[in-house]
């Protein structure tokens, strides 16, 4: 399978504890992004990545988390002191160098399930 | 970004064809109209994209009228498995990001 790869799929967590979610894109994929989904919501951008370059944050993103992307490659979003507020789906995505959202599609992978107890 | 507005739910049969309209009325000379579908439990996955007029895939068409303040994803002849979330969405131009909204609840009955 060659699709977006998110590890683990499931996280349950004790409030206060930190979590670290693994995204690998498809391979040849220069973009990726993060995005969180709560029960029927749409997914919320979270922040996106151009290589190894964090290109934008959004406002939910606060300081517990933070993402990385350190060889512009796999990437890591980690969560610190856990609420039980931050218990969503957390999803990733890829995209090509050279296409985006209005020009191509983004991949998603099936996403990382958190619930903080 | 254009704000869209889309049914929370709709319902439908087997075999039937399912037509979603999403309105966007401020949606700019440069924006494109986008649909996804998500399974439970699954990323959304992309269906469709047009700018004007209509476009047809081997799962969807998508009609955009002149005015390009609606469009309709047509589903034709929907089955059980086509139960999901579908997303409209207006991406601009020079857009990096997806904005998704609260998508239309699409259940498929036997």
């Amino acid at each position: 399978d060659t699709g977006v790869s998110q590890n683990p799929r499931h996280k349950i967590t004790k409030r206060g504890q930190n979590v670290t979610f693994r995204c690998d894109p498809i391979s040849e994929h220069n973009r990726l992004y993060w995005y969180r989904q709560t029960l029927g919501q749409g997914p919320e951008f979270l922040t996106y990545f151009q290589n190894e370059a964090q290109l934008e944050k959004s406002r939910l993103l606060s300081d517990r988390f933070s993402a990385e992307r350190p060889k512009g490659s796999f990437s890591t979003l980690e969560i610190q002191r856990t609420e039980q507020g931050d218990s969503a789906m957390y999803l990733c995505a890829s995209s090509p160098l050279g296409q985006g959202p209005n020009t191509g599609e983004l991949f998603f992978g099936e996403g990382s399930r958190l619930t903080v107890l | 970004l254009a704000k869209t507005t889309q049914p929370i739910s709709m319902d439908s049969y087997e075999g039937q064809e399912v037509n979603i309209t999403c309105s966007h009325n401020n949606i700019a000379t440069n924006d494109y109209i986008t649909w996804y579908q998500q399974f439970p439990s699954q990323g959304p996955r992309f269906i469709i994209q047009g700018y004007k007029t209509k476009v047809t895939n081997e799962v969807a068409s998508l009609f955009i009228p002149a005015d390009r303040k609606s469009s309709t994803l047509s589903l034709p002849r929907v089955s059980l498995s086509d139960t999901a979330v579908y997303y409209c969405l207006v991406v601009k131009g020079n857009t990096d990001k997806l904005i998704f909204g609260t998508g239309t609840r699409l259940q498929v009955f036997p």
